[in-house]
């Protein structure tokens, strides 16, 4: 079976400052991992993938993740987070042989001015 | 480009009476569609998955039924609604089987409310 845990309910930081919100996960064989965000009452967005090769990966809206195989992690980061970043977000995986997604229960982003 | 439409985007319904809610993905073919639902705006409970026209799979016994009667087209219904079926149904399609490392893609939801 398959899971992802996102540790954090909520993260505030402070608009120019970086943002990181935690996501580890658990999988039988190599993993492929995603991170998506939510705005209220709309659909969730991808915003970047890994699947194999560099362990850093760089999404939509200036966006980067970074996989920790022997951590098992997944982290997502921004160097300068904004105001318009403030949104729930969604850590998720597939193993390598299901096309079943599995999603963390979510983070909580609130950027202040 | 592809795009997905779920429709309506809110609906109120009584106890009891019956649900169709609507997806349909365009500018693709032979896409695996998914139905998720989202409680209190937290994570993400897959309900049914399809591969194919006909091909239906459910992950989660409930009230909920799903059908696939075109390519594009993904429906999902109840006979007789309950209150705890209340939530945030969201539509998603990926690329066809054999692609799993290609992301999910959303449509923008049915707020559902029964009362």
């Amino acid at each position: 079976a398959q899971s992802v845990a996102q540790p954090e309910d909520q993260v505030n930081v402070a608009e120019g400052n970086p943002l990181t919100v935690k996501c580890t996960y658990s999988v039988s064989g190599n993993p492929y991992l995603f991170w998506y965000v939510q705005y209220p009452n709309r659909g969730l967005q991808f915003l970047l993938k890994y699947i194999t090769g560099d362990n850093l990966v760089k999404g939509s809206y200036g966006f980067e993740a970074e996989f920790n195989k022997s951590q098992t992690s997944f982290h997502l980061k921004k160097p300068s987070a904004l105001v318009s970043d403030s949104a729930l977000y969604f850590c998720a995986v597939r193993a390598s042989n299901d096309y079943k997604l599995s999603f963390g229960a979510g983070t909580t982003v609130t950027v202040r001015a | 480009s592809q795009t997905i439409h779920q429709w309506p985007a809110t609906l109120v319904q009584p106890v009891g009476s019956p649900l169709s809610l609507e997806c349909t993905v365009e500018g693709t073919s032979n896409p695996n569609l998914y139905w998720y639902r989202q409680a209190a705006g937290r994570g993400l409970q897959l309900l049914f998955y399809s591969v194919g026209i006909g091909q239906i799979s459910s992950e989660v016994p409930q009230n909920l039924s799903a059908s696939r009667p075109q390519d594009r087209q993904f429906i999902l219904s109840s006979k007789k609604l309950l209150l705890s079926d209340s939530g945030f149904y969201l539509c998603a399609w990926s690329v066809e089987q054999g692609s799993i490392n290609q992301p999910q893609h959303f449509g923008d939801g049915t707020r559902l409310s029964i009362l």
